[in-house]
């Protein structure tokens, strides 16, 4: 029962270079999203691919690209990282219906702590 | 913009009490709403979902919705040193093909013996 599963879980990075992470989840979700978390920020929402091929910006995307892979993965890029991306990724999935309500958990990686130095 | 507001907390309460964690939205379209909780550390959990007006319960866990007044709330009964968590309130809607949950900052519990 891997869930879903992010590589790296930790990693520090220098401003300037770039750095991809990697999502995948094994429940046949169509939704994935990455959020980050800052303390006293919550969780914002970076980026969302609602379904296999599509992605969407979210809250704070700039800075960031996403891929979705194929309906299993979701990656995030850093192209050039600066020190105000330091912070915890989650990368979340969940199921997505079209008007029944008791959908739309969202699981949770185990996140990715990066620091820019 | 759709907003979830949580008291940021600490809310301390004595083991065996009932903490009551309280959440309000502003998007009247939210239809969905979701209590995660999240050890220092780790990932968000999910510990209720509530869709109707009124309560549901599960275990030590009762989940409240108002939606006139746009208020969800959390009460755990017999609170455990364990619960001691942030608990993150999020509402989602149904509206524009995608079910992207709004979070609020979350509210740091604190269980005391």
């Amino acid at each position: 029962n891997a869930g879903v599963t992010q590589t790296p879980k930790f990693q520090v990075l220098k401003t300037g270079q770039s750095m991809t992470l990697q999502c995948a989840q094994d429940m046949n979700h169509n939704s994935m999203y990455w959020y980050r978390q800052d303390p006293g920020m919550g969780l914002r929402l970076i980026y969302y691919s609602a379904s296999e091929g599509t992605t969407d910006k979210g809250e704070v995307p700039n800075g960031y690209n996403v891929s979705r892979l194929n309906k299993r993965e979701f990656s995030l890029r850093l192209e050039s990282a600066a020190p105000s991306q330091t912070s915890v990724y989650f990368c979340a999935s969940s199921s997505r219906t079209g008007t029944v309500l008791n959908t739309g958990e969202l699981f949770f990686g185990e996140g990715s702590r990066l620091t820019v130095l | 913009q759709k907003e979830v507001e949580q008291n940021s907390g600490p809310l301390s309460v004595p083991e065996g009490a009932i903490a009551s964690l309280n959440c309000t939205y502003s998007d009247r379209g939210s239809q969905s709403f979701f209590w995660y909780r999240q050890y220092s550390g780790k990932s968000p959990e999910l510990i209720m979902s509530i869709y109707s007006n009124g309560d549901k319960e599960d275990g030590r866990f009762t989940a409240q919705l108002n939606k006139a007044s746009q208020y969800v709330s959390l009460l755990i009964r017999d609170s455990q040193p364990s619960d001691s968590a942030t608990y993150l309130c999020a509402a989602r809607g149904v509206s524009g093909g995608s079910y992207i949950p709004t979070f609020g900052r979350g509210t740091s519990l604190i269980v005391h013996p």
